[in-house]
């Protein structure tokens, strides 16, 4: 079943915060989160693992709630390089069943 | 450049011809995976593999067949082809160790007419 991320859009001034969460009805094992540009492939930025910490790296990090199998991806001070669509995707085993993802969180980061 | 290679990367189909997209990735990962992308579902799962010689059936595999014949490829086929199967096709790879993510290619664009 497919996770249901929200917000479906946003959009942002440079330097503004955002938080875009992604939940499942299902228990998981993983969430992962890639950005999307316009016309490209989705790019892989992170992964949490059930047990595992928060990740982070520079200003974009994420968070995962094993009892509410639900994940947030926190974007802070947001850059113009920002902009595009996030998607989360979830796995329920150690990875030798395929991902399903979310519909996407279209950021679009302004001047 | 390592990395995953989609071809082609642009094709336009008459209904009812046939054609195969190929995948090709040098990173020696062991699962692979073919998605569909329309506008505003997301990536929805065709067929997958985890292995050389395996595959498996994903969330929209009607229309579709896949062969993983070789490690480093995994092909997508569409026997007859229909006005629904036109999308963005997005081939990925993984590897074993749990903390990496997938690895895209850059898309097949197909339009069935």
């Amino acid at each position: 079943q497919q996770p249901v991320q929200s917000p479906q859009a946003v959009i942002l001034r440079e330097g503004e915060d955002a938080v875009i969460n992604c939940s499942s009805s299902k228990a998981l094992y993983s969430v992962h989160w890639y950005r999307q540009k316009h016309g490209e492939a989705p790019v892989f930025l992170m992964i949490l693992l059930k047990g595992g910490e928060q990740k982070g790296h520079e200003k974009i990090s994420a968070s995962f709630n094993e009892k509410k199998q639900q994940s947030s991806l926190y974007l802070t001070a947001s850059q113009l390089s920002y902009s595009g669509t996030y998607f989360c995707g979830t796995g329920m085993d150690t990875g030798r069943r395929a991902l399903t993802f979310g519909s996407g969180t279209r950021l679009q980061v302004q001047p | 450049n390592a990395g995953v290679t989609q071809t082609p990367k642009f094709r336009v189909l008459k209904t009812g011809q046939s054609m195969t997209l190929l995948c090709a990735q040098d990173m020696n990962h062991e699962y692979m995976y073919w998605y569909r992308q329309d506008p505003g579902m997301g990536l929805r799962l065709i067929h997958y593999s985890v292995g050389e010689g395996t595959t498996a059936k994903g969330e929209v595999p009607d229309g579709y067949n896949v062969s993983r014949l070789k490690k480093q490829n995994f092909l997508l086929g569409l026997e007859s082809a229909a006005p629904s199967q036109t999308s963005v096709y997005f081939c990925a790879s993984r590897g074993i160790t749990g903390d990496y993510g997938y690895t895209f290619g850059s898309g097949t664009r197909l339009t069935v007419v």
